[in-house]
């Protein structure tokens, strides 16, 4: 079963543009991760956020926790063309006995140089 | 670094078929999972496992089965392919927590098997 919805499904920018995805999920949960996966191959982890963390920075990626309104947004700051890809949030949500990764759809990004 | 490897990138198998896909990993993780996914419909999770020799269902375990004989090495069985289990097969590993079978730790992923049943 789904757990996570991303928001927008495809979002296409210009280079140094910032580019916003929302996640919202439907139960509680341990943590929020994000992942990117290029085109035909597999995921790369980006940053995990707690459920007692509110935001959470690395490098040009910021990412927000509203666990009230059980949603969450990855900001990419001045994006690149590199950073074309698929965005991934995966929530570990509470009380499922193992701990396992519930995916969202995704949202495609292109950036555009 | 971790290494996740997959066996193939791109694999064609006729219906009724018994097919296998291989997954290591290099850092020793206790857990290991496969998912496949297809547009529309992300990622969901077949099995996993959390030690050797243990395996737990996932979201969608029919027309599957896995092995898990040592600990970096996963695979996933397709007993008798069909035309519905086209698909990309992602396989993931993470560290587990000392003393449990948690996953609160981010998962590592191989490159996909794109599987084409005919």
């Amino acid at each position: 079963s789904q757990q996570g919805e991303e928001d927008p499904q495809a979002l296409s920018i210009q280079e140094g543009e910032n580019a916003t995805m929302n996640c919202s999920y439907k139960t509680s949960i341990n943590n929020l991760q994000w992942y990117r996966q290029n085109s035909g191959r597999g995921l790369v982890h980006l940053i995990l956020i707690r459920s007692n963390e509110r935001e959470k920075h690395s490098g040009r990626l910021r990412v927000t926790l509203d666990t009230s309104k059980k949603s969450s947004s990855l900001l990419i700051t001045a994006s690149r063309a590199a950073d074309t890809a698929s965005y991934f949030c995966a929530t570990v949500p509470m009380n499922t006995g193992f701990q396992k990764l519930v995916f969202g759809t995704g949202t495609r990004l292109l950036v555009s140089p | 670094d971790v290494k996740v490897t997959q066996s193939s990138r791109y694999l064609v198998k006729r219906t009724g078929e018994k097919v296998f896909l291989e997954c290591v990993q290099d850092m020793d993780h206790e857990n290991m999972f496969w998912y496949r996914q297809d547009p529309g419909l992300g990622l969901r999770l077949i099995y996993f496992s959390y030690d050797v020799k243990m395996k737990e269902k996932g979201d969608i375990p029919e027309g599957y089965s896995v092995s898990r004989e040592k600990k970096e090495r996963f695979s996933l069985i397709l007993e008798s392919a069909s035309t519905n289990q086209t698909s990309m097969y992602l396989c993931a590993s993470s560290a587990g927590l000392a003393g449990g079978f948690s996953s609160y730790n981010e998962q590592f992923f191989g490159p996909g098997t794109r599987l084409t049943v005919l």
